[in-house]
Formats: C-alpha cells, structure tokens, sequence
C-alpha cells in the first residue's frame, strides 16, 4: 500500500466507450502523474499537474484528457481509444515536482484493455 | 536529452545468490531511481539516491556520479524477490527518464 489507489483495476472498452480512470492520494503530495506503460517498452510520461495545474502535456492525443479538481484526486478521461492504446496505466505522486530530491509513489495501475 | 540504459535485461538466479543489476546514465540526471514492479503491476519506490550507497534490509544501491552509473545488488536472493527492477533518473526539470527494466527470476 503506497497511499495511492488507482480504480477501476481492470478495463474492458470498445473503440466508441466513453470511460474514467481514477487516482487519489493520500500523502498530502502537491504533484499527480499519468503514466502509460506498454508491453515491452518504458514508462511513458503522459500528464504531470503540480498544485492542481497542468505543467506537462507529452504530447498525448486528444482522445485523452485529464483532469485534477484538487490536488488529492486526479482523472483521466478516454473516448474513442484504439486497439493500440491497450496497456497498463499508472498514476502516481510526488511532494514537488522536484524528481532530483523527491520519490514519487505509484498506484497499483489500470489494465486497459480496447476491443 | 536524459538518458537511462540498464543490464541486464533479463536475469535469472538461483535462491541465494548475490544479484546486481547496473544502471548507466547521462549528463543532466542528479538522482537514480530505483523501481521495483511485480506482477499485476503495482510499483514500489526502492531507492532513490544522488550520492553513495542506501542499504534497505537486503538491497543494496549504490552510485558512482563520476562515473554516472549505479548498481542495485540483492544478497541472499529468494523467489519474492523476482520482479521488474526499472532505473529512473530524476533531474530538476521533474521528469523521470525510465530503463527499460530488468526482468529477474529467482529460483527456489
């Protein structure tokens, strides 16, 4: 248990779904992430938000969209996915944004799957 | 550009073994991150660390910032411990850069 909790766990989607993922922390923390993790490859930064405001876009497509009404919670927003935006997505938190002197701790991820 | 390479990719080790994994990075990352992600996929925070050597329990990490590498050593390995072990770099400008992980299996 590292203080942030990621619902649902598990996502079963057609291409036309409308679906939220959702992370909450409990630590106090002032900086939320979005990550994307596909097979074989690297996490991938998506959004970064610090005192509830956006401070990264990587460049994500629009069929994603994040929201963060508070500083504790933290949605991602999909519509209209595709087959190949299937993976593991992970939020996590950090004190500041600092990642030179800050830990970041991650929720336990939603498996996304898009049929 | 920030960049992180770790080796190995795979490694499998026999229970009880003394295990490293190294971590190699580039100009402009002052921290290392040390991940550690099981199966169903939840990631822990093992280490993070800008200078010397954090012992927790039976991992060890160390870095060398001369050299811009670090390495992650398990003592007295056990089958708990397989996982995904992923190197991070953190730098001032918030952005992790990530390896791309080193899957190792401990044998009972």
């Amino acid at each position: 248990e590292t203080g942030v909790t990621q619902t649902p766990r598990h996502l079963v989607m057609g291409m036309t779904n409308k679906k939220s993922l959702k992370c909450e922390q409990h630590l106090g923390h002032n900086a939320m992430y979005w990550y994307k993790q596909s097979a074989k490859k690297p996490l991938e930064l998506m959004f970064v938000y610090n005192f509830k405001e956006q401070t990264e876009n990587n460049s994500v497509p629009s069929r994603f969209s994040p929201e963060c009404p508070n500083s504790s919670h933290l949605f991602l927003h999909l519509h209209t996915l595709q087959p190949e935006d299937s993976a593991l997505y992970l939020c996590a938190s950090s004190q500041d944004l600092r990642e030179d002197i800050y830990e970041q701790y991650f929720g336990p991820g939603t498996r996304l799957t898009v049929t | 550009k920030n960049e992180v390479e770790q080796s190995p990719q795979n490694l499998t080790a026999q229970e009880g073994e003394f295990i490293t994994i190294n971590c190699s990075y580039s100009v402009g990352i002052s921290a290392l991150h040390w991940l550690q992600q099981h199966p169903g996929g939840g990631i822990v925070s093992l280490f993070m660390l800008s200078s010397g050597k954090k012992k927790h329990g039976r991992l060890i990490a160390t870095i060398n910032i001369q050299e811009k590498h670090s390495s992650l050593h398990i003592t007295a390995s056990h089958p708990r411990d397989s996982a995904v072990y992923i190197c991070a770099g953190g730098g001032s400008n918030y952005k992790l850069t990530f390896g791309k992980g080193t899957l190792l299996t401990v044998n009972p």
